[in-house]
């Protein structure tokens, strides 16, 4: 169990570019989530999956986000035309299910948009 | 919809004293509620998990109760360590419904422990 990954860890970019971020779940996990953090602030839900199927997005999503998940093994998390209110830790959780599952999240991506 | 409020931090506390750090929530149905610890420089943490109304969930000398009655899940702790300086947050799963296990989070409390 190498548990979940992240990459990058780190981004930087300018205001309207596109950018993306990568996430590999614990491997038998069939449930991904994305959440975003901000500073002083809990995580809060963006998206999941259920293996490739993408069963809810948060109203905090808008079209500038989208996700995927294909073939239900990694996924990742694009953001078009940033904006400086995107800069935050989005974060990346998979479980073995719902319900009382555990999530095990990953380190996180930060990003910073100039 | 669903919500979390976590007391007002950040608290700090000498070595072997006692911790309380309270947590309320408000859902529909039967949550799964959670903490979860972030230490420094590390990425979240499972801490402590109750699955329904009555349980309590312990781990590290941590311990919380699921309230149902005053929809509470706060987290105690007889006497903190330095090591359990981090940020703590308190958590409810979804109880069903196409949100089903979707995670909403308290604003965390960050706990500083002096020796």
């Amino acid at each position: 169990d190498t548990g979940v990954s992240q990459d990058p860890r780190h981004k930087i970019t300018k205001r309207g570019q596109n950018v993306t971020f990568r996430c590999d779940p614990i491997s038998e996990h069939n449930r991904l989530y994305w959440y975003r953090q901000t500073l002083g602030q809990g995580p809060e839900f963006l998206t999941y999956f259920q293996n490739e199927a993408q069963l809810e997005k948060s109203r905090l999503l808008s079209d500038r986000f989208s996700a995927e998940r294909p073939k239900g093994s990694f996924s990742t998390l694009e953001i078009q035309r940033t904006e400086q209110g995107d800069s935050a830790m989005y974060l990346c959780a998979s479980s073995l299910g719902a319900g009382s599952y555990e999530q095990y999240f990953g380190p996180g991506t930060r990003l910073t948009v100039t | 919809g669903n919500s979390v409020t976590q007391m007002e931090g950040p608290v700090t506390l000498s070595e072997e004293a006692f911790l309380t750090i309270n947590c309320t929530y408000t859902a529909t149905g039967y949550p799964s509620l959670f903490w979860y610890v972030q230490y420094p420089g590390e990425g979240l943490q499972l801490l402590l998990k109750a699955t329904k109304a009555d349980d309590k969930g312990s781990n590290k000398g941590f311990e919380a109760t699921y309230r149902k009655e005053t929809t509470s899940f706060h987290l105690e702790k007889g006497s903190v360590q330095v090591s359990d300086s981090a940020v703590y947050f308190c958590a409810l799963g979804n109880a069903g419904g196409t949100s089903y296990g979707k995670l909403t989070f308290g604003q965390g409390t960050i706990l500083t422990v002096h020796p």
